[in-house]
């Protein structure tokens, strides 16, 4: 079965201090890993997915297979950065697209 | 705005009454997907359309719903009789025809339904 397990509901952290955010997944297959951001009053938007190797915004994950961890991490974290983040699921023979996502972080930066 | 469109925004209905729920994704993407996001929990898919086809509906999809997509553009979500455990945020989302490395999923802002 698939699953998405984001141990922290809420995270707290101070302005210039770095950020992880934890993701553990269940998949028996090749997974495609997502982290989807939304941001007060916005809509659910992409922040990045593992296939792309890039940071956006600062951010950075990486996939690891061995420990099955998808963790979203940036060194300095702002203010703008408070938002909830989904860590999310799917697998290549599904299409990348049907996501199983995660319960989700509320990341809350302090000044 | 040329994102993805639902509605209405929000929905208050009375236990047993039918909804129905409406979607127009961006114009030129043919594949529409129904989530539902209850709260303190992520999104949990419900089904997808290519096009006009409805190709996989989720198991949490009971018999009291249904999507249609009669001409491939919007799309609407119907749920008869519908109980209190059918309170959630019912999100819409498009995502264009290629497989490209940026494809993404795009989200609408939702419908948030009440039953009371």
């Amino acid at each position: 079965a698939q699953r998405v397990t984001q141990p922290e509901k809420l995270l707290s952290v101070f302005k210039g201090a770095p950020v992880e955010l934890k993701c553990n997944y269940s998949y028996s297959g090749s997974p495609e890993l997502f982290w989807y951001v939304q941001y007060s009053r916005q809509r659910l938007q992409l922040l990045l997915r593992h296939i792309s190797r890039e940071s956006i915004k600062g951010f950075t994950a990486d996939l690891n297979k061995g420990e099955t961890s998808f963790h979203l991490k940036k060194p300095f974290a702002q203010e703008e950065d408070s938002a909830m983040y989904y860590c999310a699921l799917s697998g290549w023979d599904q299409g990348a697209q049907k996501l199983v996502f995660g319960q989700g972080t509320r990341l809350t930066i302090n000044p | 705005d040329t994102g993805v469109s639902q509605n209405p925004r929000h929905k208050i209905t009375k236990r047993g009454q039918n909804v129905t729920f409406r979607c127009d994704p961006i114009s030129e993407h043919n594949r529409l997907y129904w989530y539902r996001q209850t709260l303190g929990q992520g999104p949990e898919f419900l089904t997808y359309f290519q096009n006009e086809a409805q190709l996989e509906k989720s198991r949490l999809l009971s018999d009291r719903f249904s999507a249609e997509r009669p001409k491939g553009s919007f799309s609407t979500l119907e749920i008869q009789r519908t109980e209190q455990g059918d309170s959630a945020m019912y999100l819409c989302a498009s995502s264009p025809p290629v497989m490209t490395s940026n494809e993404k999923l795009f989200f609408g802002s939702g419908t948030q339904l009440s039953v009371l």
